[in-house]
């Protein structure tokens, strides 16, 4: 059974950094790109970044392009998210989700509030 | 960017009725190379996770009821839930997969009298 698993939300002060955690299992961690997708409270969804399976290729949305990095351990089944210069915008769910494209796997979510 | 551009923002039928959900694109989806429309579909029902439901335009994911289409090419796309079902109520979302940035359209949320 595939399993997103995301860590690491919580409440954080506007332009503090934060770092997010998705643990992958039950697929091949390391044959899929995968993707940080946000929805703000009662809004909807917002893709934030994506990766390739080896890393090779990354993008982001424009909103958090030199904020936010992506990256990924695969001999750990890890994707990570790191925030930096969080803003009051960056409020939401963020849903770990895997293959590039149409994603096809989505984590329950974890929270992210910035607020002081 | 391609803005995806979703219609209607709600809807409230009664079980069995069909339902239909637009979607319009400010680029065309279609690829060339192999003739594929790049565009999904997702629900969410409250409290949940999306779930894909359809991809390439049409093709529905496994273990997604038939009454669950989607069809359209180019720029217009459409989703159509035929027989509605109470557990059909949810949020539906499209979604480009032809270029970065991936974009989503602003949701519909169907209700069920």
């Amino acid at each position: 059974e595939v399993q997103l698993v995301e860590s690491g939300g919580g409440l954080v002060q506007p332009g503090r950094s934060l770092k997010l955690s998705c643990l992958a299992s039950g697929f091949t961690f390391s044959n899929y790109g995968m993707n940080w997708i946000r929805q703000a409270p009662g809004k909807g969804l917002e893709w934030v970044a994506s990766i390739s399976s080896s890393s090779s290729y990354i993008y982001y949305a424009d909103t958090v392009k030199g904020r936010f990095t992506i990256s990924r351990d695969n001999a750990k089944n890890t994707l990570y998210l790191q925030m930096t210069s969080l803003r009051s915008e960056d409020t939401a769910l963020y849903y770990c989700a895997r293959r590039l494209g149409a994603v096809d796997y989505w984590g329950q979510g974890v929270m992210v509030t910035v607020s002081s | 960017d391609i803005v995806m551009t979703q219609s209607p923002s709600s809807l409230a039928v009664s079980a069995g009725e069909t339902v239909t959900i637009n979607c319009k694109s400010s680029q065309s989806l279609l690829s060339s190379g192999n003739q594929k429309n790049y565009l999904a579909w997702y629900q969410q029902k409250p409290g949940q996770s999306p779930k894909l439901l359809i991809y390439l335009a049409s093709t529905r994911e496994s273990g997604v009821p038939d009454r669950f289409i989607g069809s359209g090419s180019g720029t217009d796309f459409t989703l159509t839930i035929s027989s509605v079902q109470a557990e059909d109520l949810a949020d539906y979302y499209c979604q480009q997969h032809y270029s970065y940035p991936l974009t989503f359209g602003s949701g519909t949320k169907l209700e069920i009298k």
